[in-house]
């Protein structure tokens, strides 16, 4: 059964520090690995979504990397801003149809 | 706005209630699943479908949940005799079939619905 684990549940940074998320997972058999931030009660904005055979996609200030092998992503973040406070979520499917095993998200506070 | 939309948005029941939610995905995407989170936790998988079949269910989805989507085009999920336990945001998201030109099964969400059941 896959698991997926983000540690540490909380970050608190100061604006303009540059971070890494960190996302493992116990099944390395994927299919992609989606990256999401969730704003507090709302739904979820995908922020990028990495195929298995590749090893980064980038978007804006944002840059996940994929390392299937052993089982981990990273999601950076340049250049923190207090809008980027938020819980981003990491998740990964097993197939081209399947459903998403998420984290239990890390919750990201950027103090001004 | 073309995005993936859920009705209500928040629904309060008394225990023992039925409720009913529904989905409307962006219109394109054949492909429809529903999801639960509770506080603290990541989303967890119910459901799919695929056009009008449902595909894949949970062992999350008791005999007391069951969802449809008549049509391929919009989803419900239905909560029969509500619990406490029942309390959650539930999730709908939308995706594109493979070899649609969208290889890469990114999945949409919509803002969710938020049950509170008392």
């Amino acid at each position: 059964k896959q698991e997926v684990t983000q540690i540490p549940a909380a970050l608190s940074v100061p604006e303009g520090e540059n971070l890494v998320l960190n996302c493992s997972f116990t099944d390395s058999a994927i299919y992609n690995l989606q990256w999401f931030r969730q704003d507090p009660g709302k739904g979820l904005t995908s922020l990028l979504l990495i195929q298995s055979s590749q090893r980064e996609q980038t978007s804006g200030r944002l840059n996940a990397s994929l390392d299937k092998s052993s089982g981990r992503s990273t999601l950076y973040i340049a250049a923190s801003q207090p809008g980027d406070s938020a819980t981003y979520l990491c998740a990964v499917s097993t197939g081209a149809n399947s459903k998403l095993t998420f984290g239990k998200g890390i919750t990201l506070s950027v103090r001004p | 706005d073309t995005g993936v939309s859920q009705d209500p948005r928040h629904k309060i029941t008394k225990r023992g209630q039925n409720v009913t939610f529904r989905c409307d995905p962006i219109s394109e995407h054949n492909r429809l699943y529903w999801y639960r989170q509770t506080l603290g936790q990541g989303p967890e998988f119910l459901t799919y479908f695929q056009n009008e079949a449902q595909l894949e269910k949970s062992r999350l989805l008791s005999d007391r949940f069951s969802a449809e989507r008549p049509k391929g085009s919009f989803s419900t999920l239905e909560i029969q005799r509500t619990e406490q336990g029942d309390s959650a945001m539930y999730l709908c998201a939308s995706s594109l079939p493979v070899g649609s030109g969208q290889y890469y099964n990114e999945q949409f969400f919509g803002p969710g619905t938020r049950l509170t059941v008392l």
